[in-house]
């Protein structure tokens, strides 16, 4: 079975610096998925951005940005300029190709200190 | 245009109660979802509706839970014989068709507390 590992219970930032959030997986699989998700105290999960693994190219989404290590099975998601908006817990999570389910890590606390 | 939506936000049984949590899916969103966060965890997935159908169940933890779309578009998930181990906020997610790498667009939750 898949699973997402997320080591770091939590982590906290200046606000307008840079953080960066890990997260390794472990699959048998070549054709997979990667997501990072935000849930604010709303509960309600966003997804940040997502990453195809046959893609070599690590996907960017204005101040977030991926560094997918194939290889490694390490996919860490790095936030630039962090805002107060940013703070949240962070989910990493893996999806199989072919399958629907989110395989979800335990998640990550960012506070933004001002 | 509206996201989705779950019912009630909140709600506090005993143990022993049956309890109904309710899923409005996006319009059009053919592929529905239900995961469940306990306390500290990331979400887990329990089963995901393609249209009217359960495709794959695999995550409903035993009997006592059970879940129906009889229109293909709401959803209900049903809890018998509660349990204190149940309390845990429930998640509905849905997408446009199911299937990777549709996004999966989640509702807000209900937190189920078992007394």
């Amino acid at each position: 079975a898949q699973t997402v590992t997320q080591s770091q219970p939590e982590m906290s930032v200046q606000e307008a610096e840079t953080v960066t959030l890990s997260c390794t997986y472990d699959t048998s699989e070549s054709d997979y998925y990667l997501f990072w998700y935000k849930q604010p105290p709303s509960r309600q999960m966003i997804l940040v951005i997502r990453q195809e693994a046959y893609k070599q190219q690590n996907a960017t989404e204005n101040r977030f940005s991926v560094n997918f290590q194939k290889a490694a099975k390490s996919f860490s998601l790095k936030i630039s300029d962090s805002q107060l908006g940013d703070a949240a817990m962070y989910f990493c999570a893996y999806n199989q190709g072919g399958s629907e389910k989110l395989v979800f890590g335990k998640g990550m606390k960012l506070t933004v200190n001002p | 245009g509206a996201g989705v939506s779950q019912t009630p936000s909140n709600k506090v049984t005993e143990k022993g109660k049956y309890v109904e949590l309710r899923c409005d899916p996006i319009s059009g969103h053919t592929a529905l979802y239900w995961y469940r966060q306990s306390l500290g965890q990331g979400p887990e997935f329990l089963i995901y509706f393609q249209g009217t159908g359960a495709a794959d169940d695999s995550g409903l933890p035993n009997d006592r839970f059970f879940a129906v779309r009889p229109e293909g578009s709401v959803s209900t998930l049903k809890i018998q014989r509660t349990e204190r181990g149940d309390s845990a906020v429930y998640l509905c997610a849905s997408s446009t068709s199911g299937g990777s790498p549709d996004e999966q667009f989640f509702g807000p939750g209900t937190r189920l507390t078992v007394l």
